[in-house]
């Protein structure tokens, strides 16, 4: 068990509809990041907090996605109107501020039907 | 994208045999993590790589960053059954945001 807990840990959607995902990431950690990963492929970065600071955002995270993380703590992850593409299992990892390790959650699998 | 390539896709190891995977860039490496993806798991660290040339070693796994920090590999020996698993390499930057820029990774099926 790492540490990091996602939830749900599996959500199906109909097409349009709105989605939020929750992030737990080590307590201690001030730096959160989300991941998507497709079939056959490793991770791909989303976005990148440190403490409630959004300081980075991937070119892949369209306006319909939205994350947050208000008191530095857990992170929440909203994508709009989902999108057939937008299936994939969501990742989210943690850091400490003195090491280099990422340790990551179980993800969120999400399926749009 | 991804900027790491990772080769070979599929890996098919007898137990008990030695098997090497590989990791390459056309561009400079900052530093390069591997990650262990076990079936319906998520990805587990491994080890960090940052010299030029550096070797480290962990049981009978073997890490080493090329000489000229535009490639990597993963040299496991005596393959066992719980060695399977998908293992990626990711390059990671040294300043503190750290975000990790994945390979497609290379997935190992261990036949008894």
């Amino acid at each position: 068990d790492t540490g990091v807990s996602q939830n749900p840990r599996h959500k199906i959607t109909k097409r349009g509809q709105n989605v939020t995902f929750r992030c737990d990431p080590i307590s201690e950690h001030n730096r959160l990041y989300w991941y998507r990963q497709t079939l056959g492929q490793g991770p791909e970065f989303l976005t990148y907090f440190q403490n409630e600071a959004q300081l980075e955002k991937s070119r892949l995270l369209s306006d319909r996605f939205s994350a947050e993380r208000p008191k530095g703590s857990f992170s929440t992850l909203e994508i709009q109107r989902t999108e057939q593409g937008d299936s994939a299992m969501y990742l989210c990892a943690s850091r400490g501020a003195l090491s280099y390790e990422q340790y990551f959650g179980p993800g969120t699998r999400l399926t749009v039907t | 994208g991804q900027q790491v390539m990772q080769i070979p896709q599929y890996q098919h190891v007898q137990e008990g045999e030695d098997f090497t995977t590989y990791c390459n860039s056309s561009t400079t490496l900052s530093n390069i993590q591997w990650y262990k993806q076990r079936p319906g798991g998520h990805p587990v660290f491994l080890i960090q790589l940052v010299k030029s040339g550096e070797v480290k070693k962990q049981k009978r796994l073997t890490f080493q960053f090329g000489e000229a920090k535009k490639n990597s590999s993963l040299h496991i020996t005596a393959t066992q059954t719980t060695d399977v698993g998908t293992y990626f390499c990711a390059e990671t930057t040294t300043d503190s945001w750290g975000k990790l820029q994945f390979g497609a990774g290379t997935q190992v099926v261990v036949t008894p």
